[in-house]
C-alpha cells in the first residue's frame, strides 16, 4: 500500500535559519503530494502541492519538488521565522477501493524557531 | 475560500453518553468528507470516508456502530461516537474536498474538536 515517511523531529532551529524536513513516499500509479501544517490546537492547513513529476509546490517562502526518480518531496525553507513554528506532515493522495482519494500521511515533524 | 467549519471545538462529557460533531463546507460543496481520529504527538489515522446520500466507508479496525457517520447534504457531515468512554478521548478533525474527486484536490481541513471523557 502507499506509505509516506518524513524525517522524525523535533526539529529546533534559530530564526533565519534554513530549513530542511525530508519526505519520501511508496505509492502506486502517480500520487499528487502535499505538505500540511498543524498550528498547536487546529486542525491542518494546506501548505502547498504539487500534482506531476518536477513540479515545484511553494508559499510563504516554502518550497518542494515533486522527484519521481528520488520519491522524494523534500520541504524547504530559506530562512525559517518564529511563527513558523508548528507541526509539518507531508501527504500523498491516491486512490482507496473505488474513486475516493484518500491522503496517506507521515508522522509529522515538530518544528521549533527560537527567537 | 474553501472553509471547513467543525462544531464543537472541545467537549467534556460523562462516560456512556453520546457526542455528536459537525463538519459544515462553509463555501463550496463536498461530495466527499473525511474523518480523522489524531492521538497526541501522532499523525492523523482515517477513520472514515462519507459521500454525500451514501453510506461511509470505514477503515479497518473503525467500530461502524461505535461511530456513526451520516453526511445528509453536500455541506454537512456529522460523527456520533455513541456511548463514549475514556478511550474514545482523543481530537477528531474533519476534511472536505469538492466536487470533481481528483488526486491533486487538496482536502481542507476543520479545526477539530477536541473530546474528553471522564
Amino acid at each position: 500500500g502507499d506509505s509516506v515517511t518524513q524525517m522524525e523531529g523535533p526539529v529546533t532551529l534559530s530564526e533565519e535559519a534554513f530549513l530542511t524536513i525530508n519526505c519520501t513516499y511508496t505509492a502506486t500509479g502517480y500520487p499528487s503530494l502535499f505538505w500540511y501544517v498543524q498550528y498547536p490546537g487546529e486542525g491542518l492547513q494546506l501548505l502547498l502541492k504539487a500534482t506531476k513529476a518536477d513540479d515545484k509546490g511553494s508559499n510563504k517562502g516554502f518550497e518542494a519538488t515533486y522527484r519521481k526518480e528520488t520519491t522524494s518531496f523534500h520541504l524547504e525553507k530559506g530562512s525559517v521565522q518564529v511563527s513558523d513554528s508548528a507541526v509539518y506532515f507531508c501527504a500523498l493522495s491516491g486512490l482507496s477501493g473505488g474513486s475516493n482519494y484518500k491522503l496517506t500521511f507521515g508522522k509529522g515533524t515538530l518544528l521549533t524557531v527560537n527567537p | 475560500g474553501a472553509v471547513v467549519s467543525q462544531h464543537p471545538s472541545w467537549v467534556i462529557c460523562k462516560s456512556g453518553t453520546s457526542v455528536k460533531i459537525e463538519c459544515r463546507s462553509l463555501d463550496f460543496q463536498a461530495t466527499t468528507m473525511f474523518w480523522y481520529r489524531q492521538f497526541p504527538k501522532q499523525s492523523l489515522m482515517l477513520m472514515a470516508t462519507s459521500n454525500e446520500g451514501s453510506k461511509a466507508t470505514y477503515e479497518q479496525g473503525v467500530e461502524k456502530d461505535k461511530f456513526l457517520i451520516n453526511h445528509a447534504s453536500l455541506t454537512l457531515s456529522t460523527l456520533t461516537v455513541t456511548s463514549a468512554h475514556p478511550e474514545d478521548s482523543s481530537f477528531y478533525i474533519c476534511s472536505a474536498i469538492g466536487t470533481g474527486g481528483h488526486s491533486n484536490q487538496p482536502q481542507h481541513f476543520g479545526d477539530g474538536t477536541r473530546l474528553s471523557i471522564l
